[in-house]
């Protein structure tokens, strides 16, 4: 079963610290994006990443940073956490050499910022 | 920017009823994307509509992508307490590298009194 693994579930941290959110998929995908989630905003894209090392900025990349040193893995950095960071982040990958190229999302990381 | 909204926000409904949410992009699009969320999961992707006028059907779900290409919908039939979740529409961007990346519209819940 192909899976995009987020390495927590729950995190808390405090305000000030760096924060590593990790991504894995073992689908080859090409494309991997990080989205944070909030009631009633939706789904708001922070970054995405089409191919090894490269990156570009979604709608709402402020306060956050990524890393792409392997196809499978695509890390989300808060270089400095703050409160209006606390979120449910979703990771997700797709590819665009497959039909329905969908995106498969991870099961999401609940962060608190205190 | 693109932007995709979605109405209408919250739906409830006897199981049973029909139920049907509604995209609409500010710009024509070349795919359009379903996907569904179960409470405290993760959006999954459902179904990707490319052509205009194209309906496509799963099960008791049926999904429109209108012929201009800038609306779509998607309607459930006799509605079951399976179906609660949070439904979204998505669409690419339509530049360049951009192309993969989804913008998501803000969900329509859908909750089903049994």
């Amino acid at each position: 079963d192909v899976k995009v693994t987020q390495s927590s579930r729950y995190l808390v941290k405090r305000t000030g610290e760096k924060v590593f959110l990790e991504c894995v998929q073992d689908m080859d995908h090409e494309n991997m994006f990080w989205y944070r989630q909030d009631p009633g905003l939706g789904l708001r894209l922070i970054y995405f990443s089409y191919d090894v090392k490269m990156k570009e900025k979604g709608d709402i990349p402020e306060g956050y940073s990524v890393s792409r040193e392997k196809k499978e893995r695509f890390s989300l950095i808060l270089e400095s956490a703050s409160t209006n960071q606390t979120s449910m982040y979703l990771c997700a990958s797709s590819s665009p050499g497959t039909p329905n190229y969908g995106y498969t999302f991870g099961s999401g990381t609940r962060l608190t910022v205190v | 920017g693109q932007q995709v909204m979605q109405i209408p926000q919250y739906q409830h409904v006897q199981e049973g009823e029909d139920f049907t949410t509604y995209c609409n992009s500010s710009t024509t699009l070349s795919n359009i994307q379903w996907y569904k969320q179960r409470p405290g999961g993760h959006p999954v992707f459902l179904i990707q509509l490319v052509k205009s006028g194209e309906v496509k059907k799963q099960k008791r779900l049926t999904f429109q992508f209108g012929e201009a290409k800038k609306n779509s919908s998607l309607h459930i039939t006799a509605t079951q307490t399976t179906d609660v979740g949070t439904y979204f529409c998505a669409g690419p961007g339509n530049s360049g590298g951009s192309n993969y990346k989804l913008t998501f519209g803000k969900g329509t819940l859908l909750t089903v009194n049994p």
